[in-house]
């Protein structure tokens, strides 16, 4: 089983600042990297699919980078919006599927 | 629009199997290349994928789970269900389905089902 691990667990990053979450793999999954959001209530959202193409709709402030085992999702300019958690997911073993424990980015 | 919407019962004793039935909308459950999955959530942790069909019957389980999940699709009804057999409080959570195409990320997502193990 390939074990994802985000880092930092908890990011505290004031609105309009920027924030760099991260994901690592226990062995490569190439390019085959999601990341989710979370909001409290919610179910999770696509953010980035292939690493580093944004789902439809999301914000341009969204990025993501990174293949193999090392991984990033940037949020340019923070807003209100944003703070929730978000995970990574590997999809390169189907069939079976990992997340990470995820990373909740706070207002500071 | 896709649309996936959960239901079944909130609330199963221990040692019982839990059913829960996903409604897809918008779209065709035997669309080419998509398959339809579960992932659960207990409370205040993070997402863990339990398995996912094919609308052929073709099924992909997570090793943890397999030897007490069963999915299953009906194409008639445009669903598919989970069964997950000798529950225990440890099987508390929401419970989502989701649709994704190939082997490729969740798109689009259920909002989710709480279900409570307790006698």
């Amino acid at each position: 089983e390939i074990v994802m691990t985000q880092s930092p667990a908890t990011l505290s990053v004031s609105p309009g600042e920027r924030a760099t979450l991260s994901c690592r793999a226990s062995q490569s999954v190439s390019s085959n990297l999601a990341w989710y959001q979370q909001k409290p209530g919610q179910a999770p959202r696509l953010l980035i699919y292939g690493a580093s193409t944004r789902a439809t709709g999301i914000p341009a402030r969204f990025s993501g980078s990174g293949s193999g085992t090392e991984f990033t999702l940037t949020i340019s300019s923070l807003q209100s919006e944003d703070f929730a958690v978000y995970y990574c997911q590997q999809y390169n073993n189907w069939p079976l599927y990992t997340f990470g424990q995820g990373t909740k980015l706070e207002i500071k | 629009q896709l649309q996936l919407q959960e239901s079944g019962p909130g609330l199963v004793k221990p040692s019982e199997t839990l059913s829960l039935t996903c409604t897809v909308s918008g779209g065709s459950i035997s669309s080419s290349s998509y398959y339809w999955g579960w992932i659960r959530q207990p409370p205040g942790k993070g997402l863990e994928w339990i398995g996912s069909i094919y609308y052929s019957g073709s099924t992909y389980y997570n090793p943890s789970l397999k030897s007490r999940v069963t999915i299953s699709v009906d194409t008639s009804k445009n669903q598919f269900s989970l069964k997950l057999s000798s529950v225990t409080a440890a099987d508390t959570a929401v419970y989502y389905c989701a649709s994704h195409y190939g082997d490729d990320a969740f798109d689009i997502w259920g909002q989710g089902t709480m279900v409570t193990v307790s006698s």
